[in-house]
Order: C-alpha cells, then structure tokens, then sequence
C-alpha cells in the first residue's frame, strides 16, 4: 500500500523558518515526481512546489518562490519543504503527493497523498 | 499562468439526481492535462479523473469527465450519499499546476 505521511507542522512566529517532511512508503519513491500543495483554512487547494524524480528539476508558485525550498533524499525516502520567511498566509494545511507515473517527466496527475500537516504562523 | 474556474460554486441536490460540474480554463490545456480531485471534510484530496476523461484506479462509473481545449466537464451520473463533497478540477500540463476554487456538492 503506498503511503505518504507528512510531519513537522508547527505554529510559528512570523519572520521564522520550519522544514515539513514527507515519508512515503510502499513504492519505489526514486522513481517519482512529488508535489507539496497548501489548503489555507476554509479555502481551496493551492499547488506549492514540484521536485523530480532525482531531484534536478524543481518548480515553484510565485507566492512561495525565493522563499520556500522543496528537496528530496532517495536514500531516506523522505520529500522536504523548508519555507522561510513565513507569514499569515503560509498558515495552511501542506499535503505532499506523488505525480501518478514514474518518469523523468512530472507532468501527471497527483494520485497519492498524504493526510497533511498543519502550519500556523501566528504571533 | 493557466487560470481555472469552476461553476457552480455550490451544487444542491438530492441522491439519485444528476450533477454537471464545469471547469473553464483561461486558455487551452494541452494533451487534455486536466484532473479531477475528490475532497471531504477533513481528508486529503483523491484523484477521480485524469486526462479529462480517464477514470483513476477504483472509481467507480458513475463519475466521467469530458471536454478538451479550455472547457472541462465532471459529471456524477447518479448521485451517491458518499459524493457529496468539493470537487476541484486541476491542470498539470506546465508550471504552475493551478487548481480552480472547488464546486461544493451538498445535499438538498
């Protein structure tokens, strides 16, 4: 069963750091693309970051560029966001989930995810 | 940046009835990189429809998703007392992978 399963949300200052993570388990995870997406309380889905397969690609919404940094380690199995400079509007739930096939492209649909971690950046 | 928009905004309906949720995109979507996306309360998202017709592993046939170009359709045929939820539709062709605001799906 593929699993995906997110950690280290945390209620913070704004102006500071936090790195969430992501384990998966029960597939080859070298072998795909993965997404970070954001729910703010009460609101839609917003799409956050892309990273390939091997990690040399990676993309970004303009309203977490230069801000945030999505990474993966193949050998732990584990997707990262590291988001600094957090605001009010980063508070969101931060789900990760796979691109559908394994491909050097990332271009699917996202067909498993995670039940989410919870960011609030609060004073 | 591709634009999606979803109407309606709220669906209400009975079980058994029919419900038509569309999708507009602000210009064409190539190799139909559209999805659709399940989500109740409380849990993740679960893709329903990828390709703009193809059906997820496990969904059932009740739900089917036309349309090319800019213009997307998810149609529930029968609808079930489990489907009343938000459904986004998604595009995945090239960065950023928008979503659209979500039909909400509730009962009558």
């Amino acid at each position: 069963q593929e699993h995906l399963v997110e950690s280290g949300g945390a209620v913070v200052q704004p102006g500071r750091s936090l790195r969430l993570a992501c384990a998966a388990s029960g597939f080859t995870f070298s072998h795909y693309g993965l997404h970070w997406v954001r729910q703010a309380p009460g609101k839609g889905l917003e799409w956050v970051a892309i990273i390939s397969y091997d990690g040399s690609n990676k993309d970004y919404a303009k309203s977490v560029k230069g801000r945030f940094t999505i990474s993966r380690d193949n050998d732990r199995n584990t997707l990262y966001l590291q988001m600094s400079s957090l605001s009010a509007e980063d508070t969101a739930v931060y789900y990760c989930a796979r691109a559908r096939l394994p491909n050097y492209s990332y271009y699917f649909a996202l067909d498993v995810w995670g039940q989410g971690t919870t960011v609030t950046v609060s004073s | 940046e591709i634009v999606l928009t979803q109407s309606p905004g709220t669906l209400s309906l009975s079980p058994g009835d029919r419900a038509t949720l569309s999708c507009r995109a602000s210009q064409t979507i190539s190799s139909n990189y559209l999805a659709w996306y399940q989500q109740k309360p409380g849990q993740p998202p679960s893709l329903l429809i990828y390709g703009a017709s193809t059906r997820a592993t496990g969904i059932p046939d009740r739900f089917s998703g036309s349309g090319s170009g800019t213009d997307f359709t998810l149609t529930i045929s029968r609808l079930e007392p489990e489907d009343f939820a938000i459904y986004y539709c998604q595009h995945y062709g090239n960065s950023p992978f928008t979503f659209g605001p979500g039909t909400k799906v509730d009962i009558k």
